[in-house]
């Protein structure tokens, strides 16, 4: 089993709808969670870190439920710019490292 | 706002060839990592840094990677003898603390073909 999986989309959405995606990541010891976006050829950058309680960025929802071991995103009001691949990233406890695991990532289109 | 950097953008080399890929974490970062994509695939680690030491590696960081921080500034991924399956985008990120929680903030990439 992977360790981190995601639905690879692509999830095409028209433009002012909601999206919403999941990630499943197998380690129970998982510690600290993130969702990063990646457009094509560029580096991942930071969306948000996700909480236990869950939390809200703008347009942007993340919820982590750690008994089933899934993380979800949802994108509120989708703009053009918006379009891109969304990685699940996961780090583990671990006194040294601080190695991050990515997901294949889920790739948004949104259209007008 | 602070950014890492990394040069070459674009690196071609000939396979059994040396490489050095250069980056320059964000300055009050103390933390310092490698990841590589190979084209179509996911994020892969490859090794985590910290005062002068490696403190994580991955499988694929075998004998023939070596990572060094030569000056205060300057982070460096070197390659000895490339192979063909060498041949990714490579990231190299930086953060604050090493706690789990502390996020990571990566550089465009060194784009490496190994030909």
């Amino acid at each position: 089993r992977k360790e981190v999986e995601q639905d690879p989309g692509p999830f095409n959405v028209p433009e002012g709808a909601t999206v919403a995606f999941n990630c499943t990541y197998s380690n129970s010891a998982s510690q600290s969670f993130f969702w990063y976006r990646q457009d094509c050829r560029k580096e991942p950058k930071l969306l948000m870190s996700v909480y236990s309680s869950g939390n809200e960025d703008g347009r942007f929802t993340a919820q982590l439920n750690r008994a089933s071991q899934y993380i979800s995103l949802l994108i509120r009001d989708s703009k053009l710019s918006d379009s891109a691949t969304y990685l699940c990233v996961v780090t583990s406890i671990k006194a040294a490292g601080n190695k991050l695991t990515f997901g294949g990532g889920t790739r948004v289109l949104v259209k007008p | 706002e602070p950014e890492v950097t990394q040069t070459p953008s674009h690196q071609v080399t000939q396979m059994g060839q040396e490489v050095i890929l250069r980056c320059v974490p964000i300055s009050n970062h103390l933390y310092f990592y490698w990841y590589r994509q190979i084209l179509g695939q996911k994020v892969e680690f490859l090794v985590s840094f910290y005062n002068n030491e490696i403190s994580e590696k991955s499988e694929i960081f075998d004998d023939q990677f070596s990572v060094e921080r030569p000056d205060g500034s300057n982070f460096t991924l070197k390659i000895r003898s490339t192979k063909l399956e060498d041949s990714a985008m490579y990231f190299c990120a930086s953060s604050v603390s090493g706690t789990s929680g502390s996020p990571q903030y990566f550089g465009p990439g060194t784009r490496l073909t190994v030909l």
